[in-house]
This record gives C-alpha cells, structure tokens and sequence, in this order.
C-alpha cells in the first residue's frame, strides 16, 4: 500500500524550532518530488515547499524562505522539514505529499498521495 | 505568482443536486497544471482531477473537470451524500503550486 506517515509535530514558542518527518513505503521514494503543504486552523491548503528526486533543486513559498529546510534520505525513504524561528502564524497542519509529474497525461503535475498531517502549534 | 480564485466561497445544495464550482486563474494556467482536490473535516486533501479534466483513480464519474486558460470548472453531476465537503483547485507554475481558497459545498 502507498503510505506518507507525518510525525514530529508538537507545541513549541515563538522563536523555536521543529523537524517534521514524513516516512514513505509501497513505492520508490527515490522517483518522485515531494512537497510539504500545510493547513493552517479553519484556512485553506498552502504550499510550503518541495524538493527533488536527488535533492537538487528544493523551492519554497516566500512567506518560509531562510527559515524551513527541507531534505530528504532516499536511503531511508523520508521527508524532512526543519523549521526554525517559528511564528504563530506557522500553526497548521503540515501535510507531505508526493508529487506526480505525468509524461503520459501531457506532463501533468499534480499530488497524488497525501499523508495524514502532523500538527505543529507555535504558542506561548 | 498566479493567483487561483475559487467561486462561490459556498455552495448549498440538496442530494442529488448538480454542483458547478468555479476556479479562476489571475493568468493563462496550463491545462496540465491544473488539478482539484476534495477535503473532508479532520481528512486530508484527496486528488479528484488532474491535467484540467482527466479523473484520479477511483473517482466516480459524476466528477468532471473542463476549462482552460484562467477559467476551469469542476461539476459534480448529482450529489451523494459523501460528496459534502470542501473543493480546491490547484495549480504549478514557476516551480511553486498555489491553491485557490476553497469552495464548500454543504447540505441545503
């Protein structure tokens, strides 16, 4: 069965920092982007970031650039996400999802599967 | 960045009912980068429609997605009941995603 299983989320302060896994299994990790996307409380999905089979090319959304990393362990078929100097307005939901860019549907690109989410809460 | 404007913000209907829910584009999107999600409370996002109109696997036909260029359209022929929930539209470009804001579509 093809699974994305989140963890690592949790309460920290402002100014913390956190590091999401997302483990991977019923396919090759190593063949596909993957992206976090997160859900903030009562809003809409937004993408945070994405990262390349090989890891050469990692993209972000504005709003997160030089403070979340994203990585990945092919080896290991995980997803990771650091992020540090949290704010409040990074409470969400941080959902991983692979990506699927399709040569057989003219290219398409859209996110195929989807973990369940972990829960990340920056409060004081 | 290309901005999705998803309309209208919610939708009330009655079983059986056809559902019509609009996603504009801010510019011209390519059909193959256009895909629309379902969301139920507590789930994560599912993927219904990829590439503007092709449907995911298992997704039942009374799902359908057209348009092109900034206007894209999902229908939902006749409502079941496990079709209540929330619908965005998605979109790649400039090797970043946006998603549209989101349309509800709840039980009249």
């Amino acid at each position: 069965e093809v699974q994305l299983v989140e963890s690592g989320g949790g309460l920290v302060q402002p100014g913390g920092s956190l590091r999401l896994s997302c483990a991977a299994s019923g396919f090759t990790f190593s063949s596909y982007w993957m992206s976090w996307v997160r859900q903030a409380p009562g809003k809409g999905l937004e993408w945070v970031a994405n990262i390349k089979q090989d890891g050469s090319e990692k993209y972000y959304v504005d709003s997160v650039k030089g403070r979340f990393t994203i990585s990945r362990d092919n080896a290991k078929n995980s997803l990771y996400l650091q992020m540090n100097s949290l704010r409040a307005e990074d409470t969400a939901v941080y959902y991983c999802a692979r990506e699927k860019r399709d040569p057989y549907s003219q290219g398409a690109h859209y996110m195929d599967v989807w973990g369940k989410g972990t829960t990340v809460t920056v409060s004081s | 960045e290309i901005v999705l404007t998803q309309s209208p913000g919610t939708l009330s209907l009655s079983p059986g009912e056809r559902a019509t829910l609009s996603c504009r584009a801010s510019q011209s999107v390519s059909s193959s980068y256009l895909a629309w999600y379902q969301q139920k409370p507590g789930q994560a996002p599912r993927l219904l429609i990829y590439g503007a109109s092709s449907r995911a696997t298992g997704i039942p036909d009374r799902f359908s997605g057209s348009g092109s260029g900034t206007d894209f359209t999902l229908t939902i022929s006749r409502l079941e009941p496990e079709d209540f929930a929330v619908y965005y539209c998605q979109q790649y470009g400039s090797s970043s995603w946006t998603f549209g804001q989101g349309t509800k579509v709840e039980i009249k």
